[in-house]
This record gives structure tokens, sequence and C-alpha cells, in this order.
């Protein structure tokens, strides 16, 4: 398994400002997700970041809005930019760490956006 | 595309009653199935997985069995007690190779179990 922290816990950030999650990992890992999850609602998948290369947005996810940094095998960030309430979710990380998907996920960022 | 469908919820059992969360999917190749758990106030953790047909997932007392037949991978518990309260997915991954690891989740279904 892995360890995974996420900063910060929570946040609460006006609308038309930027905020940026950090997720650190405690062992190198080549695969790391971004979800997003809704009040009341499922996971959905923002982007796939590998290390060394340019992060994979799903459909409905630009990184305009959403850019990430994967400088290493241990950490990655996700920027929420130009915030609207809309954008008040859970932001989650995970890591790929089996060949068969066993993904583990940090404990999550609470984003309110007033 | 991928789908995972499963029980809308909330279920409301007593403790010590018999739990079925029914999950059923549709994927082009052949993927595997997991079950994640998310406690209140607290993040999602694997509950168990299985990933070929006729495999059967456990771990804390529940089961879940991949049956490619039905597409379905229904979790199951004999006796659930009030810490078995949270909410609970569904999920799939493809796995046709290449690098596209990510999951597929159902909607969740919210189990709560009354002393």
């Amino acid at each position: 398994s892995a360890v995974i922290s996420q900063k910060p816990s929570r946040d609460i950030c006006q609308r038309g400002t930027s905020l940026t999650i950090q997720c650190q990992v405690d062992s190198q890992v080549t695969m790391m997700f971004w979800y997003r999850q809704q009040p009341g609602q499922s996971l959905t998948l923002i982007a796939t970041a590998n290390q060394g290369s340019e992060a994979t947005y799903e459909s409905g996810f630009v990184i305009d809005k959403f850019p990430i940094s994967r400088p290493n095998l241990t950490f990655s960030t996700l920027t929420v930019s130009n915030m609207s309430p809309e954008d008040s979710s859970i932001y989650l990380c995970s890591v790929d760490t089996t060949a068969f998907g066993e993904q583990y996920f940090g404990p999550g960022t609470r984003l309110t956006v007033t | 595309g991928d789908s995972v469908t499963q029980m809308e919820g909330p279920v409301t059992l007593s403790e010590e009653a018999f739990l079925t969360i029914n999950c059923t999917y549709t994927a082009t190749g052949y993927p595997s199935l997991f079950w994640y758990v998310q406690y209140p106030g607290e993040g999602l953790q694997l509950l168990l997985k299985a990933t070929k047909a006729d495999d059967k997932g456990s771990n804390k007392g529940f089961e879940a069995t991949y049956r490619k037949e039905t597409t379905s991978f229904h979790l199951e518990k004999g006796s659930v007690q009030v810490s078995d309260s949270a909410v609970y997915f569904c999920a799939l991954r493809e796995n046709s190779g290449g690098s596209n690891y990510k999951l597929t989740f159902g909607k969740g279904t919210l189990l709560t179990v009354n002393p």
C-alpha cells in the first residue's frame, strides 16, 4: 500500500482566486490521478499525472482550469484556477501501485468557494 | 465506454442483518473490479478487489464475486455492525494494456446500520 497526504485539508476561497493542492506519497509511484467528488456525488477523474510527461485530462476538464505539476515520483500539485462556487468539491489524489489498478487515495481537500 | 451501476441508496439496516449492495458493470474488455468504502469524514479506502472471472474478493467480513456471465460484482456481508455505516463505491478498471489505469466509479451507496 501507499500512504498519501494532501495539503490543505480544507479551504474556503473567494470566487476568481486560485488554489493549489499538494499531494505527497511515501513511495515512488509512476501514476498519480486527480479526482473530484462533488457534494453527495461519486468520484470523477480530472486527469492522470505521470512523471516526465504532460498530464492527460478527461473530457470536460482543461489544463487552463486545472493545471497539474508532477515534478518527481512522490509529489504532484493540482491548481483550481479562477474558481467559482461550482468548483466547491472534495479533490482527491490517488496513486496506482500495481498492474491491476489497486489505487490508494489521499484524505482529500475540501474546497468551498464563496 | 465503461460504466458501473450500483444500487441506489440509502440502505438502512439493523445490526446483525444481512447486507447486499448490487453492482453491475459495462466494459469492453476484462476489467478488474473493486469495492471502496468511505467512512464519515474520512478518505476513500480499498475494501476488496477481484481481477478475473470467478475470483472472490474478501475483507473485514465483506465478500464479492466477479461474475462475468452476469457482469456483476455484488457486495455482501452476513452480519453488519454499526461501524460498517459508510458510503460504498463499486469501481472498475480496464486491463486492456497501455497506460490508462483510471478507475470508473459507481454513484455510491450510503449504508446506515442502527443498533
